[in-house]
């Protein structure tokens, strides 16, 4: 069964830079979410997006911003990168109309922010 | 407070063994409920949804107490493929969705 898929896997940067990740939802799944996990850390919410609107926000800082697009991909975007924004980055989808939105991840984008 | 508390880790038990892990939520406008399994460096992967009535999916049990705003997860003849962090996962319906986990229970199954 196909899965949410993320890109890049791996990413490299610089302090202050500007990165950008991908992520392909399950198809026909509406709503898509973006997690942050630290190392030894819960996953933390950032930040969901429903029918291409954005739904829900959480710990997600102002130097981010995320979109959904027509075909339902998600990009997360990240300026002036800083140390602390290394991390596993998370996509997960879900379909609204099943009620209890349970959701599937996608493998990660591993961060790391020089 | 942490809006969802999970039991402090980690449980060391032998194969074979029964272990229960406890989660608390302090949102009643809570809505559903999950358990996911990660291992290190990988995504984690829904291991139940936690209905109303609890459900059972072979060796694993899940409760849901809506008065007392707690969950638990039930592992009966540990595995040592048992071995991994344990997330519970509380969605609120906030007119969006959000979704709060848990810092997790790492589970060792030793030989």
């Amino acid at each position: 069964a196909a899965g949410v898929i993320q890109s890049p896997r791996h990413l490299i940067k610089e302090k202050r830079e500007t990165a950008t990740l991908k992520c392909y939802p399950i198809p026909r799944h509406d709503t898509v979410y973006w997690y942050q996990q630290g190392p030894g850390q819960d996953p933390q919410f950032l930040i969901s997006f429903y029918e291409k609107m954005q739904s829900d926000k959480g710990s997600i800082p102002d130097r981010f911003s995320a979109q959904q697009f027509s075909d339902y991909h998600s990009e997360l975007n990240m300026s002036s990168l800083e140390l602390g924004d290394s991390a596993l980055y998370f996509c997960a989808s879900s379909l609204r109309g099943t009620g209890f939105h349970e959701q599937f991840f996608g493998p990660g984008t591993r961060l790391t922010v020089l | 407070r942490k809006e969802v508390e999970q039991d402090p880790g980690p449980f060391n038990v032998p194969e074979g063994a029964t272990v229960a892990f406890n989660c608390t939520y302090s949102n009643s406008a809570s809505q559903s409920f999950f358990w996911y399994r990660q291992d290190c460096r990988k995504e984690p992967k829904l291991l139940m949804s936690v209905y109303s009535s609890g459900n059972e999916d072979g060796r694993f049990t899940a409760q849901l107490n809506r008065a007392s705003q707690y969950i638990s997860l039930l592992i009966r003849d540990s595995k040592l493929s048992d071995s991994a962090t344990y997330l519970c996962a509380v969605n609120m319906d906030t007119g969006g969705f959000k979704t709060i986990f848990g810092a997790g229970t790492r589970l060792f199954v030793k030989a």
